[in-house]
């Protein structure tokens, strides 16, 4: 019953650290994406990916960058951290071609750059 | 400028009442979304609508789509405090494999 796994839960960054969000799936899904939520913003696409080998720009790409590992994995990386990128992330995956089709979500990754 | 723009953002009930949380949009969208998120939680499906000017209805939540597939709306029924929580809507674009979503409703239902 794991559905989309996200890690860490929480993670305190100084300006300019890097990172990696890792994010893994077990429902067989070919879509896969990263949102960041802000109060009053709701959630806005980062990346995704619509199958293994492909990712496309959402948006609000800039300072981040994605890799879809497999067809399980989708990773997000901050290179150099900013404070503009507090935010709480989450991962979500579906199936592919299906623009009706239900994204599950994971609980979120709360990050805090300092 | 959020594409889907939901309103109220916040609203603050007593249990029972009766509310409508609205999502409106100047774009065409194939289909239409609302989810429902707890604090520390991802964001759960609720429903999905697809036809213009369709109606479901989910227990005391009724879900409709706009005639013209730019808008929604969500009424609930007798609110109770479980149904507390974000309500979030997301619109697909035709063949479209990106959700955009709007800012969300704070619902919170006082008992």
């Amino acid at each position: 019953n794991a559905g989309v796994t996200q890690t860490p839960k929480f993670q305190v960054l100084k300006t300019g650290q890097s990172m990696t969000l890792q994010c893994a799936q077990d429902m067989n899904h070919n879509s896969m994406y990263w949102y960041r939520q802000d109060p009053g913003m709701g959630l806005r696409l980062i990346y995704y990916s619509a199958s293994e080998g492909t990712t496309d720009k959402g948006e609000v790409p800039n300072g981040y960058n994605v890799s879809r590992l497999n067809k399980r994995e989708f990773s997000l990386r901050l290179e150099s951290a900013a404070p503009s990128q507090t935010s709480v992330y989450f991962c979500a995956s579906r199936r592919v071609g299906l623009s009706t089709g239900e994204l599950f979500f994971g609980e979120g990754s709360r990050l805090t750059v300092l | 400028t959020q594409l889907l723009e939901q309103s109220p953002q916040f609203l603050s009930i007593q249990e029972g009442e009766n509310l409508t949380v609205y999502c409106n949009s100047s774009s065409v969208f194939s289909s239409l979304q609302w989810y429902r998120q707890e604090p520390g939680e991802g964001p759960v499906l609720l429903v999905t609508v697809v036809t213009g000017g369709e109606v479901k209805k989910l227990k005391r939540l009724t879900f409709q789509f706009g005639d013209a597939r730019k808008d929604s709306s969500l009424h609930i029924t007798a609110a109770q405090p479980g149904d507390t929580g974000l309500y979030l809507c997301a619109g697909a674009r035709e063949y479209g494999n990106k959700l955009v979503f709007g800012a969300g409703t704070i619902l919170r239902v006082k008992s």
